[in-house]
């Protein structure tokens, strides 16, 4: 596709539940992160992947949290058990030629936990 | 954490007025990026420096990056209600990790 794809825009979740996030990169875009921003904040990084690969998962704030992109090309995040600190946006990128030349941002998932 | 401290925090001012947005870090990056976000939207790359010293400008924005590369201002001249948003810094790891600052909120009013 033309840009970078997320969904669903919106989830609301009760406290306790799974939730799985979807990100669809540019197509051939090697590179793909997850970043998490809290409201009034930039984004903190999360994790991420070159191709299906996870090189760093640094981010994660807890077990809870798990990415994968099996196929090297769609990504998910889980995040299980939900807390109400998980209410966030959690946005997606993808590169295909190195941080330098710039990210480009999905919409973003906007997670709210009741 | 954010490693990279924006100033001022918020900006509001009126059309037609100039306006200057700093971010400083103690860490040197391989570039520093500037991006725009609107509300319910992602991120939206502006511009990438390099160069410690380098100058870009696209119309109205001024980007500077650092002689040390740990530093970088946004300057708009002539600032229009289009320019609101929130104005993110960002430095980019080794291996392709951006580190972001918080944001400055801009604000222009007609």
């Amino acid at each position: 596709g033309a840009g970078v794809s997320q969904s669903p825009r919106y989830k609301v979740a009760k406290r306790g539940q799974d939730v799985a996030l979807r990100c669809d990169p540019i197509s051939g875009h090697v590179s793909l992160f997850w970043y998490q921003q809290a409201l009034g904040q930039g984004p903190e990084f999360l994790t991420y992947f070159q191709n299906e690969a996870q090189l760093d998962k640094s981010g994660l704030p807890s077990d809870r949290f798990f990415a994968e992109r099996p196929e090297g090309s769609v990504s998910t995040l889980k995040i299980q058990r939900t807390q109400q600190e998980d209410s966030a946006v959690y946005l997606c990128a993808s590169s295909d030629q190195g941080a330098d030349y710039g990210y480009t941002f999905g919409s973003g998932t906007r997670l709210t936990v009741v | 954490t954010q490693l990279l401290e924006q100033s001022p925090q918020f900006l509001s001012i009126q059309e037609g007025e100039n306006l200057t947005v700093y971010c400083n870090s103690s860490s040197v990056f391989s570039s520093l990026q500037w991006y725009r976000q609107e509300p319910g939207e992602g991120p939206v790359l502006l511009v990438t420096v390099v160069t410690g010293g380098e100058v870009k400008k696209l119309k109205r924005l001024t980007f500077q990056f650092g002689d040390a590369r740990k530093d970088s201002s946004l300057h708009i001249t002539a600032a229009q209600p289009g320019d609101t948003g929130l104005y993110l810094c960002a430095g980019a790891m080794s291996w392709g990790k951006l580190q972001f600052g918080a944001g400055t909120q801009v604000v222009v009013t007609p």
